[in-house]
C-alpha cells in the first residue's frame, strides 16, 4: 500500500488556467506538508498542516491555496497558472514532533506548463 | 532560521569505491538529521537518520556520522553501486522548530559508474 499518495503524476496546462494536486496518507500522520521542487533540484518547503490548521505558509503567493478536508488529506489548488509554477510538487507528512520521525514524501506532481 | 549546506552538488565515483557527502547546519538547536535519497521520478526516501545523542550510525553499506561542537554531519556509502546513483538530500530538525519543519541541503547528484 502506497503511504503518501497524490495525483495526478503528470499535470500539462495553459497558462491562466486553474488546477488541483490531491493528496492523502494512509500513515496516520497528524502534518501534511506541500514542497515545490525546481529544476535544480532545490526541495522549498510552501506549507504545513496540522490536524487541518495551517501552521506553516512560506512566503507562497496567494495564487496558491491548500485545503486539508481531514487530517489524512492535504490537496493543493492553483489559480491563474504561471510559467514560473512549471516545477514538481511534493506531498510529506510525519507523526505530530516532538517525536523526531522522518517525512514520508509521496512520488511528486510533475505540473508543465504551456 | 536554520541553514543547512550541502557539499559536493555532484559526485562521481567508480563502482565499488567510497561516497562521502557533506553538511553543515548552523543552529546548535538541531537535534534531528536524516538523509534521503531521491531516484528518478520518485519522491524523497529515507535512508538513514541521527539523532544529536549518538555520534554514528551505519546500516549496511550506509553510516551516518555527527560531530556537533563543529555543526556538520555526513553520510558515507562504502562499495557504491551504480543503483546508488541518485540525487542525497541531508536535512536538520531543531527542538524549536515549527511543527516538524525540516530544513534541506541542496542536494548532491552521485553517479556511479560501472
Amino acid at each position: 500500500d502506497t503511504a503518501v499518495s497524490q495525483t495526478p503524476k503528470y499535470l500539462v496546462t495553459q497558462m491562466g488556467n486553474d488546477k488541483s494536486i490531491k493528496c492523502e496518507q494512509n500513515l496516520g500522520h497528524d502534518t501534511m506538508y506541500w514542497y515545490k521542487q525546481d529544476s535544480k533540484k532545490f526541495l522549498k518547503i510552501m506549507f504545513s498542516y496540522n490536524n487541518k490548521e495551517l501552521i506553516i505558509n512560506e512566503t507562497v503567493p496567494n495564487r496558491f491555496s491548500p485545503k486539508s478536508p481531514d487530517k489524512a488529506h492535504l490537496n493543493l489548488h492553483i489559480n491563474s497558472l504561471e510559467l514560473g509554477d512549471s516545477a514538481v510538487y511534493f506531498c510529506a507528512s510525519s507523526p505530530r514532533p516532538p517525536i523526531n520521525q522522518p517525512q514520508h514524501f509521496g512520488d511528486g506532481t510533475r505540473l508543465s506548463i504551456l | 532560521g536554520e541553514n543547512v549546506e550541502q557539499h559536493p552538488s555532484t559526485l562521481s565515483v567508480q563502482e565499488g569505491d567510497s561516497a562521502v557527502i557533506k553538511c553543515t547546519y548552523s543552529d546548535s538547536a538541531s537535534n534531528y538529521f536524516p538523509w534521503y535519497k531521491q531516484e528518478l521520478g520518485k519522491g524523497p526516501q529515507l535512508i538513514i537518520d541521527i539523532r544529536s545523542n549518538v555520534g554514528e550510525k551505519k546500516d549496511q553499506r550506509i553510516a551516518v556520522t555527527l560531530n556537533k561542537t563543529a555543526k556538520h554531519f555526513s553520510l558515507h556509502i562504502t562499495e557504491t553501486q551504480p543503483e546508488d546513483s541518485a540525487v542525497y538530500f541531508c536535512a536538520a530538525r531543531n527542538r524549536g522548530s515549527t511543527l516538524g519543519r525540516l530544513y534541506f541541503g541542496r542536494g548532491t547528484q552521485l553517479t556511479v559508474w560501472p
